[in-house]
């Protein structure tokens, strides 16, 4: 059974026009995380909520939003989707911040 | 200096063979330590935790050196299916929390 789940899992947008991507879990785990990664290169965290506490990484783009409005589900929010901003988006969940990190199957993003 | 640096690989491997991936982290203050799999377009799957006594997990050994920053991953008898990206992934733990995966080595095992 899927225990962090991301939907779409395919996403085409166009330059600009906002576009929202979805994570939920079932493993009642308190933190969440959204990561970008593109092809060849390591996933980049761009922020994490430990429970309601949203934490931004310093380099991620105030293009980048996101938003937690209950423990099993977490949304980022890309304001005005550029070609650079064309990625796999993973979501992951953990127990705590120092536990293991379980992976959605994550949304590849295409822009347009 | 990279926060946290992999053998750039790709190691290309026959069946049976073993397999040693290496990583080194720069900050004394990170706390938890990681391996993770990713096959080609798939998210990153546990494989396993790294701790200081050392672990083993089947063909799979995870050893950690906290004194000179370095993790380490032995596959043992490798087979096809172990051919995939592993990363090394390191948390700050609490105060400055931040997880940082290093680039990843690729693995082809060929028959």
């Amino acid at each position: 059974d899927a225990m962090v789940i991301q939907n779409p899992r395919y996403q085409v947008t166009q330059f600009g026009k906002p576009v929202t991507l979805s994570c939920s879990q079932t493993l009642n785990h308190n933190v969440m995380y959204w990561y970008q990664q593109k092809s060849s290169q390591a996933p980049k965290l761009l922020f994490h909520y430990y429970d309601k506490d949203f934490n931004n990484e310093a380099d991620t783009p105030d293009n980048f939003q996101s938003r937690r409005p209950n423990t099993s589900f977490c949304f980022l929010d890309i304001r005005s989707p550029g070609l650079g901003d064309a990625a796999m988006y993973l979501c992951a969940t953990s127990r705590d911040k120092t536990y293991e990190q379980y992976f959605g199957p994550g949304t590849r993003l295409t822009v347009t | 200096r990279k926060e946290v640096e992999q053998d750039p690989g790709p190691f290309n491997v026959p069946e049976g063979a073993t397999v040693a991936f290496n990583c080194t982290y720069s900050n004394s203050a990170s706390q938890s330590f990681f391996w993770y799999r990713q096959d080609c377009r798939k998210e990153p799957k546990l494989l396993m935790s790294v701790y200081s006594s050392g672990n083993e997990d089947g063909r799979f050994t995870a050893q950690l050196n906290r004194a000179s920053q370095y993790i380490s991953l032995l596959i043992r008898d490798s087979k096809l299916s172990d051919s995939a990206t592993y990363l090394c992934v390191v948390n700050l733990g609490t105060g400055g929390f931040k997880t940082i995966f290093g680039a990843g080595t690729r693995l082809f095992v060929k028959a």
